[in-house]
């Protein structure tokens, strides 16, 4: 079942933060994120595996609650080259990424 | 390090043809995943190899079927094609396992008339 993710779209200035959330309805090992811009491949951001861990690096960090089966991408003084459609890749093990809609993010200067 | 290749760019096929799409994953890459992206939607899911096997399947029809060779390179082959098969194409190489991260080609944008 494809994860649910809020909000579907987000209009920032450049230097404000962001939180992007993804849940699913079903137990996960781990939990993907990817941006993905206009005409190109997704580029991948970081993984989060069971444990509830936070990763991060720059100023793009996540975290991941696997007892709610959800996880927040932050996304702190926004960049203009944070734009892109950020997407959530849930995986249970044998069925390969399951991805959410994706959240549209635009920056303004 | 060499990334991830994927041919042709662009496809243009008419209804009832068939097609075949190629992927070389990256170096040392055993493990490639293909992906259908419609328009406005996230990617979605349908097989991954490992060595030259099969080791799981989204929910697409069989007229999907793949191929990954000894060097791990991949193709994807879609028979009987229709106007919803209109998607960019993606693959994506592993390097161990699906807890490690996914390096995705640029993809190929199909286009069925």
């Amino acid at each position: 079942q494809q994860p649910v993710q809020s909000p579907q779209a987000v209009i920032l200035r450049e230097g404000e933060d962001a939180v992007i959330n993804c849940s699913s309805s079903k137990a996960l090992y781990s939990v993907h994120w990817y941006r993905q811009k206009h005409g190109e491949a997704p580029v991948f951001l970081m993984i989060l595996l069971k444990g509830g861990e936070q990763k991060g690096h720059d100023k793009i960090s996540a975290s991941f609650n696997e007892k709610k089966q959800q996880s927040s991408l932050y996304l702190t003084a926004s960049q203009l080259s944070y734009s892109g459609t950020y997407f959530c890749g849930t995986d249970r093990g044998a069925d390969g990424l399951t991805f959410g809609k994706g959240t549209h993010l635009i920056i303004q200067p | 390090e060499t990334g991830v290749t994927q041919s042709p760019t662009h496809l243009i096929k008419t209804r009832g043809q068939q097609v075949t799409l190629r992927c070389s994953s990256q170096s040392g890459h055993n493990t490639v995943s293909w992906y259908q992206q419609a328009l406005g939607q996230g990617p979605q899911f349908i097989f991954q190899y490992y060595r030259e096997e099969e080791n799981g399947r989204g929910n697409f029809p069989p007229r999907f079927s793949g191929l990954q060779f000894p060097n791990y390179s991949s193709e994807l082959n879609v028979n009987a094609l229709e106007l919803d098969d209109s998607a960019l194409y993606l693959c994506a190489s592993t390097g161990q396992g699906f807890n490690n991260e996914q390096f995705f080609g640029p993809g190929t944008r199909l286009t069925v008339l």
